[in-house]
């Protein structure tokens, strides 16, 4: 069954280091996502990716986050300067569409930042 | 605001009884339900959804739940459950036609299955 793989699988950074979490979608789906979840708290939605731009993001996504498709396969999350409380689990996502057409959204097994 | 609340932390069960793990929802319009897990060290995996149609969903490993409007609720239900079931489990809804794209997600449900 394909699946989302998201590398790596746990990451520990300095605080101001830049970070690259990297996500390979499913391979025909065209929405791409990130959520993350804090530990002990509720997943939040990152931000949503369609046809090479953003096509929404939360109040978490400031401009310390950004996104890129750089080829054709992968997606990845780019934190410029890491902050203690950017230690979570990032989830990278895909879906064949849309969301608010009811499409299932699938998700990869997560990346383990910690910034010390 | 949109929301979901599953009203238990944590849900024990003895292997071969039925589970039930609740999740009752606060939105704007007609909600589209779904049901993840996540087993330990795992991502989120997807294990049914409620669109339209029959109020009754099945979905995956024999897991069943069932849209209530009335209630507004979306309770995951297994009649017989195994030791692997358990895992952490998360409702999430999403609003079709709203502006924002993204599920909402409930804290989580822990399910403990014992032998």
């Amino acid at each position: 069954e394909p699946e989302v793989t998201q590398t790596p699988s746990h990451q520990v950074t300095q605080m101001g280091q830049e970070v690259i979490l990297r996500c390979v979608p499913i391979s025909n789906h065209l929405y791409f996502y990130w959520y993350r979840q804090i530990l002990g708290q509720k997943v939040e939605f990152l931000v949503s990716f369609y046809n090479n731009e953003i096509s929404e993001k939360s109040e978490i996504f400031d401009d310390q986050f950004s996104v890129e498709r750089p080829d054709g396969s992968n997606f990845t999350l780019k934190i410029r300067s890491t902050k203690l409380e950017d230690s979570a689990m990032y989830f990278c996502a895909s879906s064949e569409h849309r969301d608010n057409s009811g499409n299932t959204i699938y998700f990869g097994e997560g990346s383990w930042l910690t910034v010390v | 605001a949109q929301s979901v609340a599953q009203p238990e932390d944590q849900v024990n069960v003895a292997e071969g009884n039925p589970l039930t793990v609740k999740c009752t929802y606060s939105v704007s319009g007609n909600p589209y339900l779904f049901w993840y897990v996540q087993y330990p060290n795992r991502g989120l995996q997807f294990l049914l959804k409620y669109i339209t149609g029959d109020n009754l969903v099945k979905g995956s490993y024999g897991f069943e739940a069932e849209f209530n409007k009335s209630q507004t609720s979306f309770h995951l239900k297994k009649p017989s459950a195994l030791v692997s079931d358990s895992a952490l489990y998360f409702c999430a809804v999403r609003v079709p036609m709203d502006s924002n794209y993204q599920l909402i997600w409930g804290a989580g449900t822990k399910l403990i299955i014992k032998p």
